[in-house]
């Protein structure tokens, strides 16, 4: 079975203050690791997506790493402002293209002003 | 581009009455996946299709769920007959074909059974 896992679960920071946390997934059959953004009351947006060993991306404040060989991914906020504040869920998907994403838990972010 | 909508937004009914979800994917996006999110269990997959197809439905609890994708613009996600514990919020999202696409969420369906 798939398991996709987040730490920590809950993270409480100060504004300005930097933070990272992170996602474990299996490494074998990888396709593609998957991060959204789940503000409360809201629907999940899509922040990255990342297939090879080694990627990184940036949005703003926001970046992301990937090592698919020893199956995890960092997800790094700089600076964090309170409309960060939001559960960051990473996705990995199986199956190939067509397949299905399997979410971990997340990981509830607070940023106090 | 007007995004996934789905309906209603809220839906509160009485146990044993048929519900109905109804989702609209974005334009040209070939994969449809249906969600249930909870407090115990996050988000979980119930079922997806592509291209109209179903693809996997062993996320669907029970046969009381079925799901319907009569053509590319249009599926429905129904229970029948409902009961208190399918009290969810349902999300539907769609992408489009390859595994470097993201997935785009619908607003979701709050549904409360009495």
């Amino acid at each position: 079975i798939l398991n996709v896992e987040q730490s920590p679960q809950s993270l409480h920071v100060q504004e300005g203050d930097s933070t990272n946390f992170t996602c474990s997934f299996p490494s074998s059959n990888f396709y593609a690791l998957h991060w959204y953004r789940w503000e409360t009351a809201k629907s999940p947006e899509a922040l990255f997506v990342m297939t090879l060993n080694g990627d990184e991306k940036k949005k703003g404040r926001i970046s992301a790493t990937l090592n698919t060989k020893e199956g995890y991914s960092y997800l790094y906020i700089k600076g964090s402002q309170p409309e960060d504040s939001a559960t960051y869920l990473c996705a990995t998907n199986y199956g190939g293209s067509q397949g299905n994403l399997i979410f971990g838990k997340g990981t509830k972010l607070s940023v106090k002003p | 581009d007007a995004g996934v909508i789905q309906s209603p937004r809220h839906e509160v009914t009485e146990m044993g009455q048929e519900v109905t979800l109804r989702c609209k994917p974005i334009s040209g996006h070939n994969s449809l996946f249906w969600y249930r999110q909870t407090m115990m269990r996050g988000l979980e997959l119930l079922i997806y299709f592509n291209n109209n197809v179903p693809i996997d439905d062993s996320g669907m609890p029970e046969d009381r769920f079925s799901a319907k994708m009569p053509n590319a613009s249009f599926s429905t996600l129904k229970i029948q007959p409902s009961e208190p514990r399918d009290s969810a919020v349902y999300f539907c999202a769609s992408k489009m074909a390859g595994q470097n696409q993201p997935q785009h969420f619908g607003d979701g369906t709050r549904l409360s059974i009495l």
